[in-house]
């Protein structure tokens, strides 16, 4: 089935400074991509998609574009802040027309001010 | 409005008790997904509902998991005879329509910590 290999973290960075999150995935056909954010304490809440090739999803500052040369969408962002940090994690359905999710591992962000 | 809720939000059980853990989706919302989160890990399929149906029971890892939705709102996961391995997060999501496309809204979880 389809499935994502995302960035291991720790990643910390400073207020400002540029953000990326790297994730490629491996997939029959070009199922819907996704990325969730878990802020502590919370639970997971969806921060974009993109539902086809080379469609740009963004959201809070934040995109990612699906790349089917690269089989990537990696997440950016061009100055984070403070209440940015949280948990990210990448996901994709397992196969077509699936309704569950499989994810990545996560991966934790801090920003410091 | 109210989002998906779950209770308990912490969970205590010594080895071999039964557990019950309990998910209110957001009102109208067909479907509706278990997931089990390992410290450090992104979240695991457990099992999905449309409605009061379980279409699927996959990721249940043992015949000790159980999950049920009888009135096609309310869930309940139980686990019985809890081992130290099923300490994890449950989370529960539910979405508004069966495509994979639509946005699962998650529940904060329970946490379960068997001793």
């Amino acid at each position: 089935g389809n499935s994502v290999t995302q960035m291991e973290g720790p990643v910390t960075l400073s207020e400002e400074a540029f953000l990326t999150i790297n994730c490629t995935y491996t997939a029959t056909g070009y199922p819907s991509l996704f990325w969730y954010v878990q802020y502590p304490g919370e639970g997971l809440q969806l921060l974009l998609k993109a539902t086809k090739a080379d469609d740009k999803g963004s959201n809070k500052g934040f995109e990612a574009t699906y790349r089917k040369e690269t089989t990537s969408f990696h997440l950016e962002k061009g100055s984070v802040q403070v209440s940015d940090s949280a948990v990210y994690f990448c996901a994709l359905p397992p196969q077509g027309g699936s309704e569950k999710l499989v994810f990545g591992k996560g991966t934790k962000l801090t920003v410091n001010p | 409005g109210a989002g998906v809720s779950q209770s308990p939000r912490y969970k205590v059980a010594k080895r071999g008790q039964d557990v019950a853990l309990r998910c209110d989706p957001i009102s109208g919302h067909v479907s509706l997904f278990w997931y089990q989160q390992a410290l450090g890990q992104g979240p695991e399929f457990l099992t999905y509902f449309q409605n009061e149906a379980q279409l699927d029971k996959s990721g249940l890892p043992s015949d000790r998991f159980f999950a049920e939705r009888p009135e096609g709102s309310v869930s309940t996961l139980k686990i019985q005879r809890t081992q130290q391995e099923d300490s994890a997060v449950y989370l529960c999501a539910s979405s508004y329509s069966p495509q994979a496309s639509y946005e699962q809204y998650f529940g904060p979880g329970t946490r379960l910590t068997v001793t």
